[in-house]
């Protein structure tokens, strides 16, 4: 299958601060989407984007679509409490999706 | 908000038992899928279905699993005999079109002892 390499893998970060991570490929992909997993529930779809350079923000979350169609990246601006989670990229192409290994955010409050 | 799902929320299976996972994808969607995620891993692509046939699957969809729309509503994974390594978070998702968001079901954790 086609490798997303997310990064980092982990990171613990003040409330209050803005936090960022990406993914990379080697592959182009058509979508790329952006997913939340809290422990023992399924991913949540936080942002999808559809195009090219694409900038979207759903509330305090920012991503953009990489204009080589190969990486993205994800924002989460004043971060809080509730933000703790492990955060998904996902590039798909044709029926399936592709997910990156996942970003570990823990919120010291 | 329309919700994906999925039943049992955990099963415990004999190895070389078969087992059937449920979904009740959100009614309007016309593409289905299941994804498995083995403990501390990534999700990973298992099949995905529309107009009653497989329009993709991965290579970890072997001769073991089989997927059924039985009837309207449901959308089901069979393993028909599970081994060790099926012990994973098995995950239903439905969409209105390949080239939208995917809504996730809560999982089913397969347990295989």
């Amino acid at each position: 299958g086609q490798q997303l390499n997310q990064s980092p893998q982990s990171m613990f970060i003040q409330e209050g601060e803005d936090v960022s991570m990406n993914c990379t490929s080697s592959s182009i992909f058509n979508t790329w989407l952006w997913y939340k997993q809290d422990p023992g529930e399924g991913p949540v779809l936080l942002i999808a984007l559809y195009k090219a350079g694409e900038l979207t923000s759903n509330g305090r979350l920012t991503a953009q679509f990489g204009i080589t169609r190969k990486d993205s990246f994800l924002n989460i601006s004043a971060s809080i409490p509730s933000d703790v989670g492990i955060y998904f990229c996902a590039g798909r192409n044709d029926y399936k999706l592709s997910f990156g290994a996942g970003t570990t955010v823990t919120v010291r409050a | 908000e329309p919700e994906v799902t999925q039943t049992p929320s955990h099963q415990v299976t004999q190895m070389g038992q078969e087992v059937i996972l449920r979904c009740v994808p959100i009614s309007n969607h016309l593409y289905f899928y299941w994804y498995r995620q083995i403990l501390g891993q990534k999700v990973e692509f298992l099949v995905s279905f529309y107009n009653n046939e497989i329009s993709e699957k991965s290579e970890i969809f072997d001769d073991q699993f089989s997927v059924e729309r039985p009837d309207g509503s449901n959308f089901t994974l069979k393993i028909r005999s599970t081994k060790l390594e099926d012990s994973a978070m098995y995950f239903c998702a439905s969409n209105e079109g390949p080239i939208y968001g995917y809504t996730f079901g809560s999982g089913t954790r397969l347990t295989v002892v």
